[in-house]
């Protein structure tokens, strides 16, 4: 009955830091999506898995980053080498994702990330 | 490219007062509408979606909004503002074969007593 939850909350790193961030999506949620939210912007797409397979990767902005979710459940977000311009506030949603686009996709609390 | 226009940065209101924000998407085809609410220290809530039927759709809290194909707008109104409706809206759309949302960059709202 949980909402969806992502951990740390707040993620400060030393520049070419790697960091993993992790999203536990509502439980029985088929869509899991990544977006990054820049201070002062709306959210922005990264990436998007239906179960464990990832249908979707054309919002990562380089290589340095890298998502999976292995078993169609927790999803993590992996960023190597960090730049300060990877700071942000990285979201994770998930719907259920049955047949329709229109599903609502219900959002984390993000983690705050703060590359120095 | 799909992109979502929202012209209203930041309003400023008195309670009782009415609001409208705007919203402006550019895609030529189907689409799936979404104004999401973001109060101070929470995370993103649904407010309201459209994706077929009445163009006029009401969300919680008394929101409601209109999607004008004509126009490709999906304006937010609420008839009388609270206190605690202050918050940051976003408004946002996905097509039918296109899960990802597409974000505006959001309107602050505060509204003061």
């Amino acid at each position: 009955g949980a909402g969806v939850s992502q951990s740390p909350r707040y993620k400060v790193a030393k520049r070419g830091q790697d960091v993993a961030l992790r999203c536990d999506p509502i439980s029985g949620h088929v869509s899991l999506f990544w977006y990054q939210q820049a201070l002062g912007q709306g959210p922005e797409f990264l990436t998007y898995f239906q179960n464990e397979a990832q249908l979707d990767k054309s919002g990562l902005p380089s290589d340095r980053f890298f998502a999976e979710r292995p078993e169609g459940s927790v999803s993590t977000l992996k960023i190597q080498r960090t730049q300060q311009e990877d700071s942000a506030v990285y979201l994770c949603a998930s719907s259920l994702r049955r047949d329709r686009a229109s599903e609502t996709q219900y959002f984390g609390p993000g983690t705050r990330l703060l590359v120095l | 490219a799909q992109s979502v226009s929202q012209h209203n940065h930041h309003v400023i209101l008195s309670e009782a007062a009415s609001l409208e924000l705007g919203c402006n998407y550019s895609y030529g085809g189907t689409v799936n509408l979404f104004w999401y609410v973001q109060y101070p220290g929470q995370h993103l809530q649904l407010l309201l979606k459209y994706f077929s039927g009445d163009p006029l759709v009401k969300g919680i809290k008394g929101f409601e909004a209109e999607f004008i194909k004509s126009k490709f707008s999906f304006n937010l109104r609420k008839p009388s503002v609270q206190w605690s409706d202050t918050a940051e809206y976003f408004c946002a759309v996905n097509t039918y074969n296109t899960d990802k949302l597409i974000f505006g960059t959001g309107t602050r709202l505060q509204v003061f007593p």
